[in-house]
């Protein structure tokens, strides 16, 4: 049992290349999200999903676009990646079976925009 | 919006004392969970603990154990037995209860503090 794993694990970009993070759980969930994590702010989210098909933005959606197009898999693009995207980039998911379970992360991808 | 603060960036602890990691949180609900999470040089977020706001009693796992506050909106964590490898950041984090098709159940985490335990 994986649980979530993250690709790749590190990245470095120049600025106004693109790149994609895949997410994959092997849980069964049916809510996905991605977070940004910078020092002294904590994790911030970017955007998430309640199902297959379905996505909706979170706290910092600009510059990304999602899909999830698969129940397993939640993607996260960046068009034309800046510096300011320079960051550690966190894949979650939950079940809804329970209320108020807790969130299953990923491993984490530092991403380096130059 | 709610917001949680984690008013201490650092602290550091003998190994094993006891150590109280401050959490507080703003929010208009009623029902909610909040969480600790663990995050170590590794980078990995491992869950801690949780806790149910409508259920009165302090969560307890281990050397972990919260002090929760409801009307003063407060959620500490408490860390007996300080280890070594107890070191990381931790992270407070809130979650709704209502409206999890709309807001995803999503969590909003506080800017973390940085615990050392020293030997």
């Amino acid at each position: 049992n994986a649980g979530v794993t993250q690709t790749p694990k590190f990245r470095v970009l120049k600025t106004g290349q693109s790149m994609t993070l895949l997410c994959a759980q092997d849980m069964n969930h049916e809510y996905m999200y991605w977070y940004r994590q910078d020092p002294g702010m904590g994790l911030r989210l970017i955007h998430y999903s309640v199902g297959e098909g379905t996505t909706a933005k979170g706290e910092v959606p600009d510059g990304y676009n999602v899909s999830r197009l698969k129940k397993q898999n939640f993607l996260l693009g960046l068009e034309s990646a800046a510096p300011s995207q320079t960051s550690v980039y966190f894949c979650a998911s939950r079940t809804t079976r329970q209320g108020g379970s807790p969130l299953h992360f990923g491993n984490g991808t530092r991403l380096t925009v130059t | 919006a709610q917001t949680v603060t984690q008013s201490q960036p650092e602290m550091s602890v003998q190994e094993a004392e006891t150590v109280t990691l401050s959490c507080t949180y703003d929010t208009s609900e009623n029902n909610y969970y909040l969480f600790w999470y663990k995050q170590p040089p590794s980078r990995q977020m491992i869950l801690v603990i949780r806790q149910e706001a409508y259920k009165q009693q302090n969560a307890t796992e281990n050397r972990f154990s919260v002090n929760f506050q409801k009307a003063a909106k407060s959620f500490s964590l408490k860390i007996s037995d300080s280890q070594l490898g107890d070191t990381a950041m931790y992270f407070c984090a809130f979650m709704k209860h209502a409206g999890e098709e709309t807001s995803g159940s999503r969590l909003t985490f506080g800017e973390g503090t940085q615990l050392t335990v020293n030997p």
